[in-house]
């Protein structure tokens, strides 16, 4: 099976930080990548499909890009509704696999 | 209004069985391909299974051979049948749809329900 692995675990961010998320898959996975933002008690809320397609809705501060086995999220400049846990996901062969997770907190 | 909500949830002994549901609004879950996904106390998110529009069923290795996913068409309702129940399979199971975002891969879990939890301890 693939592993993704997210790092960092844990991040310290302002309002108004740029800041960078990196999801790594244990082998190629092309382009089938998503991103998550969860906030406590609440469902996940997909952000991010194929990489780097923004779902509906989702405000433009937010972009992913990478393919193969490395993949970032960007948040261009952090604001207070972003604080929160975010997890990458692939899909590959029938299985869909998250990463562990990234958790934005207030520095 | 798009919409999944989810019950059944509860505390049950290991080994026993529990039987979710996922009630669909605004769509129709035959149509789609919907999936279970569970999140155990303070951890990730861990994909549990799928049942494809054409009606193929996949499961992750965790919970193969005691889950079973299916769907009742008349009621818009996907479901799914836990037996043998462990310690290990306490979480809160959400139901989502996959999308193919106008492919023919189903990457991505684009509408989530609000989840229930399900709880197995003696």
């Amino acid at each position: 099976d693939i592993q993704m692995t997210q790092s960092p675990s844990t991040l310290s961010a302002s309002v108004g930080d740029r800041v960078t998320i990196t999801c790594r898959a244990s082998q190629s996975i092309s382009s089938w990548l998503a991103w998550y933002q969860q906030k406590p008690g609440k469902a996940p809320k997909l952000l991010i499909y194929k990489a780097s397609s923004l779902e509906s809705g989702v405000p433009s501060r937010f972009s992913g890009s990478g393919s193969g086995t490395e993949f970032t999220l960007t948040i261009s400049s952090l604001q207070p509704d972003d604080f929160a846990t975010y997890y990458c996901q692939q899909y590959n062969s029938y299985r869909w696999t998250f990463g562990q997770g990234t958790k934005v907190e207030i520095k | 209004e798009v919409q999944l909500v989810e019950s059944g949830g509860g505390l049950i002994q290991p080994g026993g069985s529990l039987r979710l549901s996922c009630a669909a609004s605004g769509f129709t879950v035959s149509s789609n391909y919907m999936s279970w996904v569970r999140q155990a106390p303070g951890k990730g998110l861990e994909w549990v299974s799928v049942i494809y529009s054409g009606g193929s069923t996949y499961y992750a290795d965790s919970v193969k051979g005691r889950f079973t996913i299916s769907r009742d068409n008349s009621k818009n309702t996907l479901y799914l049948q836990m037996n043998s129940l462990r310690a290990e399979d306490t979480a809160v199971y959400y139901c989502a749809r996959l999308s193919t975002f106008g492919g023919v891969i189903p990457d991505a879990f684009d509408i989530w329900g609000q989840g229930t939890m399900v709880t197995v301890s003696s």
